[in-house]
């Protein structure tokens, strides 16, 4: 089993410019996240979703959107990309509420 | 919010030697999850911890979760090179708004 997988891997992008970033799991699971890392600051959880149709915001939404496209797929999208936009991002799924996340290899996004 | 500290930040530890770090929470946790990061790899679970008091052991690591809900504790035994990494722990109530504390950065000296 592929588990989550996120593409692209490598992106960079100018300030202004619009990308998504994908991912889709192979678990079966109903909950899908996405995190950012940045050095020092662990993952800070951007939006998730509990189930399909429904999406929240975590800690740190502005600037972001995301889809829930069907139970397997959850996008996020960057509308304006901005510099302080620079980071690492992780898609994660688990079974249920509170359960074990199970992450993808990472996105590292570079705004210049 | 929910506000996670984790401490250490970092650790320098020679091979054999134990290692703990915790995690404190503002607010009641009903789950702890500990997570170990190697460079240029997503998260890895290690344990998982889902009732006030447990204490849960996987191999050389142990784990446990406050009487308080608002804490938990890492161990890890007899430590060896590949324990390298960084490990976070993670918290939520009942929902899907899993936190993620900062980091403890393990380095092992052979």
């Amino acid at each position: 089993n592929a588990g989550v997988t996120q593409t692209p891997k490598f992106q960079v992008l100018k300030t202004g410019q619009s990308m998504t970033l994908q991912c889709a799991q192979d678990m079966n699971h109903n909950s899908m996240y996405w995190y950012r890392q940045d050095p020092g600051m662990g993952l800070r959880l951007i939006y998730y979703s509990a189930s399909e149709g429904t999406t929240d915001k975590g800690e740190v939404p502005n600037g972001y959107n995301v889809s829930r496209l069907n139970k397997r797929e959850f996008s996020l999208r960057l509308e304006s990309a901005a510099p302080s936009q620079t980071s690492v991002y992780f898609c994660a799924s688990s079974e249920g509420v509170s359960g074990e996340l199970f992450f993808g290899e990472g996105s590292r996004l570079t705004v210049l | 919010g929910q506000q996670l500290n984790q401490s250490p930040q970092s650790m320098f530890i020679q091979e054999g030697e134990d290692v703990s770090m915790n995690c404190t929470s503002s607010s009641i946790f009903n789950t702890w999850l500990w997570y170990k990061q190697d460079p240029g790899e997503g998260p890895v679970l290690l344990i998982a911890l889902y009732k006030a008091g447990e204490l849960t052991s996987n191999g050389r690591l142990t784990a446990q979760f406050g009487i308080t809900r608002k804490d938990s504790f890492l161990n890890i035994s007899a430590s060896i090179p590949s324990d390298v990494g960084i490990y976070f722990c993670a918290g939520s109530y009942n929902n899907n708004d899993m936190r993620f504390g900062a980091g403890t950065r393990l380095t092992v000296k052979p």
